[in-house]
């Protein structure tokens, strides 16, 4: 069975470009979520889909944004690039939000210049 | 204040030998939940144990074991039999039961452990 995959696995942009990372959760797997890991700030809450519907989400600003496919992939958006933007951003799945246990990806690593 | 807090920035055990890597956490909510995780230098969270907050017994998956104290709001993971490959930051997380956080999980800092022959 395949894992949840992520890319690119790593990204360059320069500040004020657009990124956009790209997530397919686990067969089967309805909710996907979005986290960032910072350095220094550890992993963060970003944003969770499922069933399509952006469900909940974290204390970022609105040029953090993403969508879930009806195949229940996910994209994440992050728009007007900032330098403290760079960092992991980790993407988890799971069978619907009474499920007890995400499984992530390996992540996509974006620098921001 | 922090939801989850890991005290332990890095430990160090020899390779056979058992380690605990404590985590409390702070929530009003009845109805929890309590995960660990494991992220190799590859960066990929690797889910290793969960314990629900009704959950009458603590949680074990092969080599580890979640010792879970409700009152004292700790839930340290204990890594029986050391190995080598164990060496990775290790992460503690909760998932709160309630509307307004549902589907989010909160992280503590993570503990370094190293494991040394």
């Amino acid at each position: 069975e395949a894992g949840v995959t992520q890319s690119p696995t790593h990204l360059i942009k320069t500040r004020g470009q657009q990124a956009t990372l790209r997530c397919s959760p686990i067969s089967g797997h309805t909710s996907v979520y979005w986290y960032q890991q910072a350095l220094g700030l550890g992993l963060q809450f970003l944003l969770w889909y499922d069933e399509g519907e952006e469900r909940n989400r974290g204390n970022f600003p609105p040029r953090f944004s993403g969508r879930q496919f009806p195949n229940y992939s996910s994209e994440l958006n992050v728009n007007a690039l900032e330098l403290e933007d760079s960092a992991l951003y980790l993407c988890a799945s799971s069978s619907g939000s009474g499920a007890n246990v995400l499984t992530f990806g390996a992540g996509s690593r974006l620098t921001v210049l | 204040a922090q939801k989850i807090t890991q005290t332990q920035p890095g430990m160090f055990v020899q390779e056979k030998e058992a380690v605990t890597l404590d985590c409390t956490y702070d929530t009003s909510d009845p109805s929890y939940g309590l995960f660990w995780y494991k992220q190799p230098s590859s960066g990929e969270m690797i889910f290793l144990i969960y314990q629900g907050s009704y959950d009458q017994q603590n949680a074990t998956e092969g080599r580890y074991s979640l010792n879970f104290q409700k009152a004292r709001k700790s839930a340290n993971l204990v890594i029986s039999a050391s190995q080598l490959g164990d060496s990775a930051m290790y992460f503690c997380a909760m998932r709160e039961d309630r509307g307004s956080t549902l589907g989010r999980l909160y992280f503590g800092r993570g503990t370094q452990l190293t494991v040394w022959p």
